[in-house]
């Protein structure tokens, strides 16, 4: 049973980069899509991007000039840098895996709630 | 970007029941909708994809339907471990986007 597992600082200050990493268990990397996904406070989910295990990476425009993900296929993690954060940002962020052929998720962590505030 | 939009955005239900919710795309994406559930505390976990076909695992009383822009997902009998959040999602272009949400409340 694939696992996946954020962690990261929960607390960042404004201006400051959010770094998350989302750790994979029960499965390879390899051969597939990962997103990040975040939800703040009482509102709905945003798609942030992907990354695929070879590095290739598409994000959401809304947010592409604040983001960068990554991967390590040695530790089959993933990664999110968003950087020059505000308080719009305190969100719980997820990472999930696009199923195989299709963008929808197969499988999420649970969820990390990252708070931005000095 | 495709808006989506959940419809209700709560609702009471009892056991037994028979609950549908309702998802609108902005325009049309054929069959490209996923559905899933998410309790407070876990993970979210997949329920429907490609708009009718149910995910591996996921019991039958769980259905979806729909084509283009309109969509439901019916539970055929609610039980105690299917109150929780609802989402739908698109896949047919990026930025993925996803409902609001529907939270099944216990009446």
């Amino acid at each position: 049973q694939v696992q996946l597992q954020e962690s990261g600082p929960g607390l960042v200050k404004p201006s400051e980069t959010l770094s998350l990493i989302c750790t994979v268990s029960g499965g390879s990397i390899s051969g597939y899509y990962w997103s990040w996904i975040r939800q703040p406070p009482g509102k709905g989910l945003e798609w942030i991007g992907y990354i695929y295990y070879s590095g290739s990476t598409k994000y959401n425009p809304s947010l592409k000039s604040r983001v960068t993900m990554s991967v390590d296929r040695s530790k089959n993690q993933f990664s999110l840098n968003l950087t020059s954060v505000t308080s719009a940002d305190t969100a719980v962020y997820y990472c999930a895996r696009e199923t195989s052929g299709a963008a929808w998720h197969d499988y999420w962590g649970l969820g990390t709630l990252v708070t931005v505030s000095s | 970007d495709i808006q989506m939009t959940q419809s209700p955005s709560s609702l009471s239900a009892s056991v037994g029941d028979r609950v549908t919710i309702t998802c609108r795309a902005s325009q049309g994406i054929s069959n490209y909708l996923a559905w899933f559930q998410h309790k407070p505390g876990k993970a979210p976990t997949s329920l429907i994809y490609d708009a009718s076909s149910l995910q591996s695992g996921v019991p039958s009383k769980f259905s979806g339907s729909g084509s283009g822009t309109d969509f439901t997902l019916t539970i055929s009998s609610l039980q105690s471990e299917d109150f929780a959040t609802y989402y739908c999602q698109q896949y047919s272009s990026y930025p993925l986007t996803f409902g609001q949400g529907t939270k099944v409340e216990i009446k």
